[in-house]
């Protein structure tokens, strides 16, 4: 049983450049989330889903897209990155219950130059 | 707007000993209070949790205390292990809603 699968689990990109992140969860879960974790900052919220084809916005959204066409995937675009993106990110996902437990995957190390 | 704030951001405990990290919230319709811990290189795991209802809830060596009216809630580490270091998170949510998430400690447990 997988969980939750990050790819790529590292990535150079130069300012500017574009990427996507790939999130997959297969444990059928209703809500899905991307974070990035920088140092003393914790983990923050930068955008998340409750379900299939519906998105909305975190704490820290800007210079993000994010798209949820199928409910066991959750994709994570940076169109033109910034240094201010380099960072940990972490994707999680969750039922809809009350619990809120969260799965996470293993994180992409993103360096932006 | 942090609304969890965790202390310390760092803690050095000697093996044997006991581990406190301490967390304070804002919102007092937050319902739910997680801890996570990260091992370096892989993703947060749920730890314990705790609602609000009791003031206490123990796992093992892993304990929570609450206390709603202060609003603060602290993890307890007994007996420390060198398998403990990590770095842990506390969190809150208000029913399924998101889960807002302390600043991190990272704990070292000396043998």
């Amino acid at each position: 049983n997988a969980g939750v699968t990050q790819t790529p689990k590292f990535r150079v990109l130069k300012t500017g450049q574009s990427m996507t992140l790939l999130c997959a969860q297969d444990m059928n879960h209703e809500y899905m989330y991307w974070y990035r974790q920088d140092p003393g900052m914790g983990l923050r919220l930068i955008h998340y889903s409750v379900g299939e084809g519906t998105t909305a916005k975190g704490e820290v959204p800007d210079g993000y897209n994010v798209s949820r066409l199928k409910k066991q995937n959750f994709l994570l675009g940076l169109e033109s990155a910034a240094p201010s993106q380099t960072s940990v990110y972490f994707c999680a996902s969750s039922y809809s219950g009350s619990k809120n437990i969260q799965y996470f995957g293993a994180g992409t190390r993103l360096s932006v130059l | 707007q942090q609304q969890v704030k965790q202390s310390p951001q760092s803690l050095i405990v000697q093996k044997g000993g006991i581990s406190i990290i301490n967390c304070a919230y804002e919102n007092t319709a937050f319902d739910y209070f997680p801890w996570y811990q990260q091992f370096p290189g892989k993703g947060p795991a749920l730890l314990i949790a705790i609602r609000p209802d009791v003031s206490e809830k123990k796992e093992g060596r892993f304990t929570i205390s609450f206390n709603k009216s202060a609003k603060q809630f602290s993890l307890h580490i007994m007996d420390s292990q060198p398998g403990d270091s990590a770095t842990y998170f506390c969190a809150a949510s208000k029913g399924a809603q998101k889960l807002v998430f302390g600043q991190g400690t990272r704990l070292t447990i000396n043998p």
